[in-house]
């Protein structure tokens, strides 16, 4: 069976940390994804990489950093952790050819006081 | 990628098919159209893309119109377990990203 793993459910951080979310694929895709949602804005892409060490900004980078060293990890850094970074935040991952579907994990619950 | 239009909520009533559809006029020729969707407090789960012919998988249909302007995904029987948001997308050929608008909120009614 697929598996997009995240490494917590949920997740409270003060103001001013700097917060690490990790996801890790166990199905060799070369694509990984990283987005936010929040009531009545829906799923918003922050970054994606198609590649070891690659990254592309997706719609809200602001405030993120990603890191991609291994092909089956991918992480989302919060330099400095602010009250509107609570969010449910979705990592999935894709193969490389293109018109294949994605898969997610089941969503880190960020709460930042 | 297209912008797509959904209706923000439907229902249905458990055993009878449920019928969502998806306003995507601007979709260009090479645009695939995707159905995914978010049971509560889950991550979104891929149902069913097509570019032009109708298709079917063991999960539901997909009714493209012939000018590709609009679509409808057909869950035959809707049970209990299919109430979830519904999400319509439109993906280039050579894309990798996924563009989530809004959705539909299905209530699969007892």
């Amino acid at each position: 069976d697929v598996k997009v793993t995240q490494s917590s459910r949920y997740l409270v951080k003060r103001t001013g940390e700097k917060v690490f979310l990790e996801c890790v694929q166990d199905m060799d895709h070369e694509n990984m994804f990283w987005y936010r949602q929040d009531p009545g804005l829906g799923l918003r892409l922050i970054y994606f990489s198609y590649d070891v060490k690659m990254k592309e900004k997706g719609d809200i980078p602001e405030g993120y950093s990603v890191s991609r060293e291994k092909k089956e990890r991918f992480s989302l850094i919060l330099e400095s952790a602010s009250t509107n970074q609570t969010s449910m935040y979705l990592c999935a991952s894709s193969p490389g050819q293109p018109n294949t579907e994605a898969f997610f994990g089941q969503g880190t619950r960020l709460t930042v006081v | 990628d297209a912008k797509t239009t959904q209706p923000p909520s439907m229902d249905c009533a458990e055993g009878r098919a449920a019928n969502l559809p998806c306003n995507h006029s601007t979709i260009s020729g090479n645009e695939y159209v995707y159905w995914y969707r978010q049971i509560h407090s889950q991550g979104p789960q891929y149902i069913i893309h097509g570019l032009k012919n109708n298709e079917t998988n063991e999960m539901a249909s997909l009714i493209i119109t012939e000018d590709r302007k609009s679509s409808t995904l057909i869950l035959p029987h809707a049970t209990l377990r299919d109430t979830a948001v519904y999400y319509c997308m439109g993906r280039g050929a050579g894309s990798y990203q996924l563009t989530f608008g809004k959705g539909t909120k299905l209530s699969v009614i007892p």
